[in-house]
């Protein structure tokens, strides 16, 4: 069964310096997200992505995170300068066509931990 | 700002019972709803998609939604150990974002 792949499942990273975590989409889907959940609290949405672009951000998803897909499969996070508030566990997530009548298939998550 | 209300539990019932979990939401044009199982430490896990109202039947899960009062259940027939999570609803608005509520962790008692 096709799946949403993350990496790395888990990663220690100083305060200040630059974190990229990286997805691998279900391969015939269109839609791509990112979204956060720190320990204890709920999921939150961070950023939607679709035809190579930001469709939707979140009040989270500030001037410090970037997205990308550098190539046909790969879908990146990028946070410039790590925060301890950004430990977090981060999904990555796909749909074939967007969030009305369409699934949304979640990757196992990146543990990020910022020291 | 758009809420999806839980009860964070915890929920506890005898193995063989039924669990009903309730969720209602604020924005009153939402469209889809969710319900995922996250297991501690592992990633949402989509269980039942509705769109209409009424009740949505897989298995031993029942989905009801009604949208006048803005309410959406999850019932859980003849539970078992292995349903013992975290149950999350989740709503799409017209801005296509999927909100989460906080969770309701379920125990099932062997």
């Amino acid at each position: 069964e096709p799946e949403v792949t993350q990496t790395p499942s888990h990663q220690v990273t100083q305060m200040g310096q630059e974190v990229i975590l990286r997805c691998v989409p279900i391969s015939n889907h269109l839609y791509f997200y990112w979204y956060r959940q720190i320990l204890g609290q709920k999921v939150e949405f961070l950023v939607s992505f679709y035809n190579n672009e930001i469709s939707e951000k979140s009040e989270i998803f500030d001037d410090q995170f970037s997205v990308e897909r550098p190539d046909g499969s790969n879908f990146t996070l990028k946070i410039r300068s790590t925060k301890l508030e950004d430990s977090a566990m981060y999904f990555c997530a796909s749909s074939p066509g967007g969030y009305t009548g369409n699934t949304i298939y979640f990757g196992e998550g990146s543990w990020l931990t910022v020291v | 700002q758009k809420e999806v209300e839980q009860n964070s539990g915890p929920l506890s019932v005898p193995e063989g019972a039924i669990a009903s979990l309730n969720c209602t939401y604020s924005d009153r044009v939402s469209q889809s709803f969710f319900w995922y199982r996250q297991y501690s430490g592992k990633s949402p896990e989509l269980i039942m998609s509705i769109y209409s109202n009424g009740d949505k039947e897989d298995g031993r899960f029942t989905a009801q939604l009604n949208k006048a009062s803005q309410y959406v259940s999850l019932l859980i027939r003849d539970s078992q150990p292995s349903d013992s999570a975290t149950y999350l609803c989740a709503v799409v608005s017209n801005d296509y974002k999927l909100s989460f509520g906080a969770g309701t962790t379920v125990t099932v008692r062997a």
